[in-house]
């Protein structure tokens, strides 16, 4: 099946900076997910992506879908503590004439933002 | 509107033990997905279920099964539990078209094998 790669694994920044993960496929994605998980909590989507070159915003996040379809990145602007979480990336792996799918995720980045 | 609901949230079974867990998709979704979250593995497809039928099945052995009820409610359960099969276990549901749009999880039941 289908792998992401998701990097980096961590990242500890201080409150206000700037944030950059993105994730890489072997395979071409026609859509791309960014999910955000809580302690004890299940991912929740922040964006979505259908179009290749497409650049989305929501608030402080913005992420763009790599013109290959086999990336894509999610920046966070001004961090703040409630950012910390991890963030996931997620495909969906098309079977069946399109209207089969299961989701593949990355393996997320664990973001810590120190006050 | 009434989000993804699984119960229950937490719980510790024996190894050897079943369990079953359960699934409430947000009304009007038809279909249920079921993932197992695990620090090393991250997050891992077990299957996904659209109008009481499996239509996508991961890499799980045969003691990992689930069903799905004609409300759209899904039930996943897990014999001869392993130490291994401790993990948070999530589900997602989503209108079941061709689209990942609504794709929502619920918040999990974390469940640990001793």
């Amino acid at each position: 099946g289908q792998q992401l790669n998701q990097s980096p694994q961590s990242m500890f920044i201080q409150e206000g900076e700037d944030v950059s993960m993105n994730c890489t496929s072997s395979s071409i994605f026609n859509t791309w997910l960014w999910y955000k998980q809580d302690p004890g909590e299940g991912p929740v989507l922040l964006i979505a992506l259908y179009k290749a070159g497409e650049l989305t915003s929501n608030g402080r996040l913005t992420a763009q879908f790599g013109i290959t379809r086999k990336d894509s990145f999610l920046n966070i602007s001004a961090s703040i503590p409630s950012d910390v979480g991890i963030y996931f990336c997620a495909g969906p792996e098309v079977r069946g004439g399109g209207s089969n799918y299961k989701l593949t995720f990355g393996k997320g980045t664990l973001l810590t933002v120190n006050p | 509107k009434a989000g993804v609901t699984q119960t229950p949230r937490y719980l510790i079974k024996t190894r050897g033990q079943q369990v079953t867990l359960s699934c409430s998709p947000i009304s009007g979704h038809r279909s249920v997905s079921w993932y197992q979250q695990t620090p090393g593995q991250g997050l891992q497809f077990l299957f996904e279920y659209f109008s009481e039928t499996q239509r996508n099945k991961g890499n799980f052995p045969g003691r990992f099964s689930g069903r799905q009820f004609s409300n759209s409610r899904s039930e996943m359960n897990v014999s001869t539990l392993e130490l291994g099969d401790s993990a948070l276990y999530l589900c997602a549901s989503s209108l079941g078209g061709g689209s990942v749009y609504g794709y929502t999880f619920g918040s999990g039941t974390r469940l640990t094998v001793v």
